[in-house]
């Protein structure tokens, strides 16, 4: 079974600029996040989808930042324009509804903005 | 509101013997899963072992257990027999909700664990 895929796996661009993430869940899991980790810390929510719909985008700066989720498969992540503190890895992960919850991460991208 | 809580920023153990890595959770929902993931150096969270609100029984999974003490609200990981591949980050992270189909996650600050030879 794939696992999940991100891209790209490293990213360096200038502040203000914008910047655009992808996340191909594992094939049939509903649920997909997105985290910001930032160097040292732990994974923090940014926006959770449940097929096409968000659940959860409590914690993501919706000044800056957007996501979607086309037809409940791929999700693309977005920033613009970035600031020097968005600087972090953006993990995506999947998970498949009532199976324990535990998520499946990808590599993740490691964005810096100099 | 939820939090998590590892007080315990790095660790040492001697390769082959049981390290125990501290969690603590906050939550007033009676329903919640918690989670043990490794991130070793490549950055890649790797799911470890997870337990349940209403589990009688603390979880294992090969050499991870969970130590569940649910009146305390701790969920400390026990690795036994440490490897040197053990060597990572260890993250614990609690997912609550779920009632009207949305769960909400959120992890701890993290442990680095060293495994000497």
């Amino acid at each position: 079974e794939a696992g999940v895929a991100q891209s790209p796996r490293y990213k360096i661009i200038e502040k203000r600029q914008s910047v655009a993430f992808w996340c191909n869940p594992i094939s049939g899991h509903a649920t997909l996040y997105w985290y910001q980790q930032i160097l040292g810390q732990g994974p923090k929510l940014l926006i959770q989808f449940q097929n096409n719909g968000v659940v959860d985008d409590s914690q993501l700066p919706k000044d800056r930042f957007s996501a979607e989720r086309l037809k409940g498969v791929d999700s693309t992540l977005k920033i613009q324009p970035a600031k020097l503190e968005d600087s972090a890895v953006y993990l995506c992960a999947s998970s498949f509804r009532g199976q324990g919850g535990e998520q499946y991460f990808g590599p993740g991208t490691r964005l810096t903005v100099t | 509101a939820q939090k998590i809580t590892q007080t315990q920023p790095g660790m040492f153990v001697q390769e082959k013997e049981a390290v125990t890595l501290d969690c603590t959770y906050d939550t007033s929902d009676p329903s919640y899963g918690l989670f043990w993931y490794k991130q070793p150096s490549s950055g890649e969270m790797i799911f470890l072992i997870y337990q349940g609100s209403y589990d009688q029984q603390n979880a294992t999974e090969g050499r991870y257990s969970l130590n569940f003490q649910k009146a305390r609200k701790s969920a400390n990981l026990v690795i036994s027999a440490s490897q040197l591949g053990d060597s990572a980050m260890y993250f614990c992270a609690m997912r609550e909700g779920g009632s009207t189909g949305g769960f909400k996650t959120i992890f701890g600050a993290g442990t680095r664990l060293f495994v000497k030879a």
